[in-house]
């Protein structure tokens, strides 16, 4: 089972500022990786997939990069609404499994 | 509008049994493999089980293999999820999520989650 790590835990920021999550696959996932959002109370959303690809409807502030085992989600300017945890996900081996999640929340 | 919307979810004592539904609409229910995660209060998501688009394959997590059983009904639009021999850890909120046509074992729609707990 293919194990991902998040960085940092936690992340405070101001609204404006820009955010940037990182996720580490313990063995290469290539680019089947993908970031979801949830709020408190919430399902999660997907935001971005296969590394890059933004899904339908989510704001271009949103960012994916990486490939291999290092990958990278980054907010370029935080909005209010951006404020909540952040998973990311692989889908290259089996079974899928998610990271532990970022939570950024308001400095 | 997509949407995916789950029931069944409550207290059930350990040993007990539980069935979770999922009605979809929106979408040709037929074409999408469907999955259920779940969340424990407080923690992150974990995937459970999968269902390919007729229901010929079948997926599950080695924590619940051999207890839960996934299953759907294309014709009512509606994924399940069979929880026998319950445990407390299999406490947490229960999500059904479509596969995207395109993305095996990624997850694009998203239920509102039902709650199961399992307690004496």
């Amino acid at each position: 089972e293919i194990v991902l790590t998040q960085s940092p835990a936690t992340l405070s920021l101001s609204p404006g500022e820009r955010a940037t999550l990182s996720c580490r696959a313990s063995q290469s996932v290539s680019s089947y990786l993908a970031w979801y959002q949830q709020k408190p109370g919430q399902a999660p959303r997907l935001l971005i997939y296969d590394a890059s690809n933004r899904a339908t409807g989510i704001p271009a502030r949103f960012s994916g990069s990486g490939s291999g085992t290092d990958f990278t989600l980054t907010i370029s300017s935080l909005e209010p609404e951006d404020f909540a945890v952040y998973y990311c996900q692989q889908r290259s081996n089996w079974p899928p499994t998610f990271g532990p999640g970022t939570k950024v929340d308001i400095k | 509008e997509v949407q995916l919307v789950e029931s069944g979810g409550g207290l059930v004592q350990p040993g007990g049994s539980l069935r979770l539904s999922c009605a979809a609409s929106g979408f040709t229910f037929s074409s999408y493999w469907m999955h259920w995660v779940r969340q424990a209060p407080g923690k992150g998501l974990v995937w459970v089980s999968r269902i390919n688009s007729d229901g010929s394959s079948t997926s599950y997590a080695d924590s619940v293999k051999g207890r839960f059983t996934i299953s759907r009904d294309n014709a009512k639009n509606t994924l399940y999820l069979q929880m026998n021999s319950l445990r407390a850890e299999d406490t947490a909120v229960y999500y059904c999520a479509r596969g995207p046509l395109t993305m095996i074992n990624a997850f694009d729609i998203w239920g509102q989650g039902t709650m199961v707990t399992v307690s004496s």
